[in-house]
């Protein structure tokens, strides 16, 4: 089993949708998740990070996890065709050094 | 400055071959920098970490080695390529102090391709 789980997609929305994009993990250590956006044939760039359970809202981006089930999403309000990309949900253990990270879902929004 | 240099940035290689890839940082002194393979349908794999200078952490046992002769370089290296080591190499830095929270910038990466 995989340390964290992604649908690998693609998802296709019309513009303005709201997206949904989630993962699952099996590491109960893990403390840190991070949201990461990697456009094509471009390195990952952090798009949010949350520490334990709960949300956190950055404009148009929302974070959620929830540890009792091992659960972290990504909702997207409002899509642009400037957010197609792939999405990489990642988690981190307190104080470690290495991040791991799902398979990414590729998202595409089309006009 | 989090600038992450990375080159080549595509190359094609024969099958046993050897390989270097190279990446350089600005910023801060003695980052902790990664090296990530993306292959596809596979994920970002972590490769090696380093916290200094010649210290080195292996996630993965295969054909490949990494060094670091200077605080801000960071090589990638095999002595004989697999078709299987094709793939997106991706050079990542620890942002700043934020060690914990995991943060990583990324290079722009390179494509390798072995025939």
């Amino acid at each position: 089993q995989k340390e964290v789980e992604q649908d690998p997609g693609p998802l296709s929305v019309p513009e303005g949708a709201i997206v949904s994009l989630n993962c699952t993990y099996s590491n109960s250590a893990f403390q840190y998740f991070m949201w990461y956006r990697q456009y094509s044939r471009k390195g990952p760039e952090l798009l949010m990070y949350t520490y334990s359970s709960g949300n956190k809202e950055d404009g148009r981006f929302t974070a959620q996890v929830d540890k009792s089930s091992k659960y972290i999403s990504l909702f997207i309000r409002d899509s642009q065709p400037s957010d197609s990309a792939t999405y990489l949900c990642a988690g981190l253990t307190g104080g470690g050094n290495k991040l791991t990270f799902g398979t990414g879902t590729q998202l595409k929004v089309e006009l | 400055s989090q600038t992450i240099h990375q080159w080549p940035a595509t190359l094609v290689q024969p099958v046993g071959s050897p390989l270097s890839l190279e990446c350089t940082v600005e910023g801060t002194s003695n980052p902790n920098l990664y090296w990530y393979r993306q292959a596809a349908g596979r994920g970002l794999q972590l490769l090696f970490y380093s916290v200094g200078i010649g210290q080195i952490s292996s996630e993965v046992p295969q054909n490949l080695s990494a060094s670091r002769p200077q605080d801000r370089q960071f090589i990638l290296s095999s002595k004989k390529l697999l078709l299987s080591d094709s793939g997106f190499y991706l050079c990542a830095r620890k942002k700043g102090l934020a060690g914990l929270t995991g943060e990583l910038f990324f290079g722009e990466g390179s494509r390798l391709t072995v025939l």
